[in-house]
């Protein structure tokens, strides 16, 4: 079964400054997708960027970009420039091929203060 | 274009009663899926429709049932409820029932259990 573990519960960062959040997963898959969801305080789950495993190159997202590292099954977020509205829970979720069963993590709690 | 809409937005109902939450996916998508999320965790995955057809299942009992109708939109039903059901519902569509099209969510409906 596949599953993912985000090890950070709670992060903080000054604005304008960079943060990365963690996500390792395990799976036996070949082909696959990761995902970093935001869900802010408003509850609605927002998708802030993609990774296809076939791909090497690292997604990035304007000030969003992601370290995939497959060998290490490793998926971590940078957020470059932090604002106040980037403060939210940040998932971590994967999703096998052929299914659209996505599997997420516990979540890390990133607030972003003045 | 609307996105991924969800009703109600809030209930609450008692141990042993029944419930049904609804979907509707963005324009032209065709899966829905359906995700609980319980406070302080991550959701997890309950069911997938496409064109209709049950595609997945998650580790749910046979109390939860869904169902897809014509115009794509869904149903979520809850029988025999429990305190553990207590959680926010979401619902996610995407264009495709497999996992190369990316999930879009509701904004949830947050289920009280009492």
């Amino acid at each position: 079964a596949q599953t993912v573990t985000q090890s950070q519960p709670e992060m903080s960062v000054q604005e304008a400054e960079t943060v990365t959040l963690s996500c390792t997963y395990d799976t036996s898959e070949n082909n696959y997708y990761l995902f970093w969801y935001k869900q802010p305080p408003s509850r609605q789950m927002i998708l802030v960027i993609r990774q296809e495993a076939y791909k090497q190159q690292n997604a990035t997202e304007n000030r969003f970009s992601v370290n995939f590292q497959k060998a290490a099954k490793s998926f971590s977020l940078k957020i470059s420039d932090s604002q106040l509205g980037d403060t939210a829970m940040y998932f971590c979720a994967f999703m096998k091929y052929y299914n659209n069963d996505m599997r997420f993590g516990a979540g890390t709690r990133l607030t972003v203060k003045p | 274009d609307a996105g991924v809409t969800q009703s109600p937005t809030h209930l609450i109902k008692t141990r042993g009663q029944q419930v049904t939450l609804r979907c509707s996916p963005i324009s032209g998508h065709k899966s829905v899926s359906w995700y609980q999320q319980v406070l302080g965790q991550g959701p997890q995955f309950i069911f997938q429709y496409y064109e209709k057809e049950e595609r997945g299942r998650g580790n749910f009992p046979d109390r939860f049932s869904a169902r897809q109708f014509p115009n794509y939109s869904s149903e979520l039903n809850v029988n025999a409820l429990l305190l553990g059901d207590s959680a926010l519902y979401l619902c996610a569509s995407s264009r495709g029932g497999e996992g190369t099209d990316t999930q879009y969510f509701g904004p949830g409906t947050r289920l009280t259990v009492l």
